[in-house]
């Protein structure tokens, strides 16, 4: 089965610090998007991407952040400063064009900022 | 208000018991309706979406009320690997739109025992 691949599974870094987390999704799937998931709380939109550009983005996805598909394959976030609060799972999706609205969405990476 | 309300749980069940869990949404544009379900640190993984005229997926029944904005998902004889977070899920978009801003409830925990 086709899966949504995420990189690194875990990473650890020192608040200020840039990150970039990494995706691979699915090869046919045309829109992308990331997602986190505060430890204990519920699973957030940070930002929808297509036909390489954002097409959404909420409230949490301010200029610290951003995405970028730098080749055919892979579709980053990007934290610039990280602040302790960003500490958290992030979940990269991925979905079809056709068929229905539902994502698939990778194992996730697990970003803590000390 | 919050955007989609869900019995916090946990609900704690013998194996073979039938379960039921309820969701609640304030947005009266949402088109789309999905349970996903979550094991502990993992990604969400879609359960089944949810329409109107109800659906039934093996021992999953899953209801919607457009009109009291309520969904709910039924587990009939639970087994053992049920256990996990129930996630509801909306969003404003069609089943078969381009928009994934999916928006989750925080999810019910339910612990199947033998």
């Amino acid at each position: 089965e086709p899966e949504v691949t995420q990189t690194p599974s875990h990473q650890v870094t020192q608040m200020g610090q840039e990150v970039i987390l990494r995706c691979v999704p699915i090869s046919n799937h045309l829109y992308f998007y990331w997602y986190r998931q505060i430890l204990g709380q519920k699973v957030e939109f940070l930002v929808s991407f297509y036909n390489n550009e954002i097409s959404e983005k909420s409230e949490i996805f301010d200029d610290q952040f951003s995405v970028e598909r730098p080749d055919g394959s892979n579709f980053t976030l990007k934290i610039r400063s990280t602040k302790l609060e960003d500490s958290a799972m992030y979940f990269c999706a991925s979905k079809s064009v056709s068929g229905a609205n539902v994502l698939t969405f990778g194992a996730g990476s697990r970003l803590t900022v000390l | 208000r919050k955007e989609v309300e869900q019995d916090p749980g946990p609900f704690n069940v013998p194996e073979g018991a039938t379960v039921a869990f309820n969701c609640t949404y304030s947005n009266s544009a949402s088109q789309s309706f999905f349970w996903y379900r979550q094991d502990c640190r993992k990604e969400p993984k879609l359960l089944m979406s949810v329409y109107s005229s109800g659906n039934e997926d093996g021992r999953f029944t899953a209801q919607l009320n457009r009109a009291s904005q309520y969904i709910s998902l039924l587990i009939r004889d639970s087994k053992l690997s049920d256990s996990a977070t129930y996630l509801c899920v909306v969003n404003i978009g069609g089943y078969g739109g381009s928009q994934g801003n999916l928006i989750f409830g925080k999810g019910t925990k339910l612990s199947v025992k033998p």
